[in-house]
């Protein structure tokens, strides 16, 4: 079956610091991936997504990159804050019997950013 | 900003109790979810439904049924709770999917169910 996976349970840094989050996905046939965020006590919530004919995908201080080769993700924060810390999953999108785009979720990697 | 609303923000209840997790959405969203999360497994779809009355079997759905009545609401049911369905429970919703948009959840703040 698929799977979505992360490389480091819990990434630590320095505030300014650039933080670089790893998620490995192993269908060769997803085609959209999600970066969510999730506070403490919060729901997820989303930061940027790519389609899979993309490589780079630029936010507001946030990039997603893309590498279908070996089915790698990777979200970069840039000038990281103490607001940033959270824990980050990615998601793959699959297509259901629906036509319907079901996401599947990674395990999560916990960004702890000290000032 | 698309509100997802649960009831709940944290429920106690006893082994074999019937229990109802309420969600409702304020954004005329087509496809509703419920997902639950425990630590280290991340987050496993339990059921969801792309419109009234409709509902569709996720990856999790054993011990669990759901209702949609309603566009907006979107309930799940434990008919006997166990113990080992203590666990976070977050509802999403979304636009509906066609062709190969993409598709953006949006979440709830999630319902910390304990099961005695």
């Amino acid at each position: 079956g698929e799977s979505v996976g992360l490389h480091l349970p819990t990434l630590s840094v320095q505030e300014g610091d650039n933080s670089i989050i790893n998620c490995a996905y192993s269908n060769s046939a997803s085609d959209y991936f999600i970066w969510y965020k999730q506070e403490s006590g919060k729901g997820p919530q989303f930061i940027i997504d790519i389609r899979s004919n993309m490589d780079k995908r630029q936010g507001q201080r946030v990039t997603v990159l893309l590498n279908k080769t070996v089915k790698h993700l990777s979200l970069q924060i840039a000038a990281t804050q103490p607001g940033d810390s959270a824990v980050y999953f990615c998601a793959e999108a699959l297509l259901g019997n629906t036509g319907f785009q079901k996401l599947v979720f990674g395990t999560g990697t916990r960004l702890l950013v000290s000032p | 900003d698309v509100k997802v609303t649960q009831s709940s923000r944290y429920l106690v209840k006893r082994t074999g109790e019937k229990v109802f997790l309420e969600c409702v959405q304020d954004m005329d969203h087509e496809n509703m979810f419920w997902y639950r999360q425990d630590p280290g497994l991340g987050l496993r779809l339990i059921y969801f439904s792309y419109d009234v009355k409709m509902k569709e079997k996720g990856d999790i759905p054993e011990g669990y049924s759901v209702s949609r009545e309603k566009k907006e609401r979107f309930s799940l049911i434990l008919e006997s709770a166990s113990t080992n369905q203590t666990s976070m429970y977050l509802c999403a919703s979304s636009l509906r999917v066609f062709s190969l948009k993409s598709e953006k959840l949006f979440f709830g703040s999630g319902t910390q169910l304990s099961v005695l």
